[in-house]
């Protein structure tokens, strides 16, 4: 168990749709991150919080937005949902925000449009 | 911007055999290097990393892997691999800019033969 939690597990839904996505970082990082693994793009960085800052941004879409609340848990808005947005996403979080802090990933998040 | 390279998509081993998967990047800089293994329906697990020092890094698992500048390579190594080691595994290169993006390869399928 990574300590990274993320709700919910699966989710289902027709395209043009909204949906939110949580995380919850393990006890004590301040960073977190979003990914998008499917099989055609494979493992692709969305986006990275410190401390409720955006830090660093990747190949996310105009329709996806993220934050990092207060409290440190993190949500990922994907909007106006189209076929090729199902995947899973991940979230992963670690200690710091620096490339020497290693990242510890949730079991993800299996979106479906339909 | 920095890429890597998982050239085997694929590789079946015996259990009880010895398991090398290769991993190539492409960073201007002194590279961190890590990999990962995610088994089915589970996030991604760190398996060890390489910040500097010795080139020869022991992670979790009875893992290693070797760092060889000249050939930009970071291969994962077991002497002996378990029916457990059946899994996915990605090589990733971190970002020396601001934050801390990993950049993963395609990823390498282990099926482990009885």
């Amino acid at each position: 168990d990574s300590g990274v939690t993320q709700t919910p597990k699966h989710l289902i839904t027709a395209t043009g749709q909204r949906v939110t996505l949580r995380c919850s970082p393990r006890s004590g990082d301040l960073s977190v991150y979003w990914y998008q693994q499917s099989l055609d793009q494979g493992l692709q960085f969305l986006i990275q919080y410190y401390n409720g800052e955006e830090r660093a941004k990747g190949n996310i879409l105009e329709r996806f937005s993220a934050q990092q609340f207060p409290d440190l848990h993190s949500e990922l808005n994907l909007s106006s949902l189209e076929l090729g947005d199902s995947a899973l996403y991940f979230c992963a979080s670690s200690e710091t925000g620096g490339n020497n802090s290693p990242l510890h990933f949730g079991n993800g998040t299996r979106l479906t449009v339909t | 911007a920095q890429s890597v390279t998982q050239p085997d998509i694929h590789i079946t081993v015996s259990e009880g055999a010895s398991l090398e998967l290769r991993c190539n990047y492409s960073y201007g800089a002194t590279p961190y290097l890590f990999w990962y293994v995610q088994s089915p329906g589970q996030g991604l697990q760190l398996l060890l990393k390489y910040f500097s020092g010795d080139t020869l890094v022991q992670g979790i698992k009875g893992f290693e892997a070797e760092f060889k500048r000249s050939q930009s390579s970071f291969n994962l190594r077991k002497p002996s691999v378990h029916w457990s080691d059946a899994a996915e595994y990605f090589c990733a290169v971190g970002a020396l800019a601001a934050g801390n993006k990993l950049t993963f390869g395609g990823g390498t399928r282990v099926l482990v033969k009885p």
